[in-house]
């Protein structure tokens, strides 16, 4: 069963500390992304990768940043948490054998106080 | 560029009654489509794709679409509905050339079941 995990499902921070948000996919695949999901906005993207040490800014950059340092792991990193980046995150991988259909994980649902 | 356009936020139905969900595309050629579902508190998963062929695709958990080219509309249905579909529904699309694999999102359709 291929399986997309991020390493917590529940995440309290507070303002200013650094977040680590760490997404592990076990399917080979060459594409890794980050969305935000906030209601009403549906799924954002923030940064994506297409390789190894490669990375693409998406729609909404701004106050993250990203590190793919091994092929089945993408990281999201909040350098300074502040209480407007309270949402839901969601890690996807995809490859274009499958038409580059999403696989997702369960998300992480962070909140910062 | 592309765009996915859901013209529902919401839709409530009862359980065992016929479900259509809309969602229509703009895009220069035939894109790869999707749709994914989310329970509550979870993560997407894949209810079914378009790529070629057939263009009315069946996926998991009774749900089927038909890609209608001359209306770039990618409409999902399901004859009769139960109350464990309730959830968010999502249209995706994909180009299916340009060597672009970044999805377009459509901002999802919520759906409510009555007993």
């Amino acid at each position: 069963d291929v399986k997309v995990t991020q390493s917590s499902r529940y995440l309290v921070k507070r303002t200013g500390e650094k977040v680590f948000l760490e997404c592990v996919q076990d399917m080979d695949h060459e594409n890794m992304f980050w969305y935000r999901q906030d209601p009403g906005l549906g799924l954002r993207l923030i940064y994506f990768s297409y390789d190894v040490k490669m990375k693409e800014k998406g729609d909404i950059p701004e106050g993250y940043s990203v590190s793919r340092e091994k092929k089945e792991r993408f990281s999201l990193i909040l350098e300074s948490a502040s209480t407007n980046q309270t949402s839901m995150y969601l890690c996807a991988s995809s490859d274009d054998v499958l038409q580059n259909e999403q696989f997702f994980g369960p998300g992480t649902r962070l909140t910062v106080l | 560029a592309q765009s996915v356009t859901q013209p529902d936020i919401h839709i409530t139905v009862s359980e065992g009654a016929s479900l259509e969900l809309r969602c229509n595309y703009s895009y220069g050629a035939t894109p790869y489509l999707f749709w994914y579902v989310q329970s509550p508190g979870q993560g997407l998963q894949l209810l079914l794709k378009y790529f070629s062929g057939d263009t009315l695709v069946q996926g998991i958990k009774g749900f089927e679409a038909e890609f209608k080219r001359s209306q770039s509309s990618f409409n999902l249905r399901k004859p009769s509905v139960h109350w464990s579909d309730a959830a968010e529904y999502f249209c995706a699309v994909v180009p299916s050339s340009g060597g672009s694999y970044i999805p377009t999102f459509g901002r999802g359709t919520s759906l409510i079941v009555h007993p």
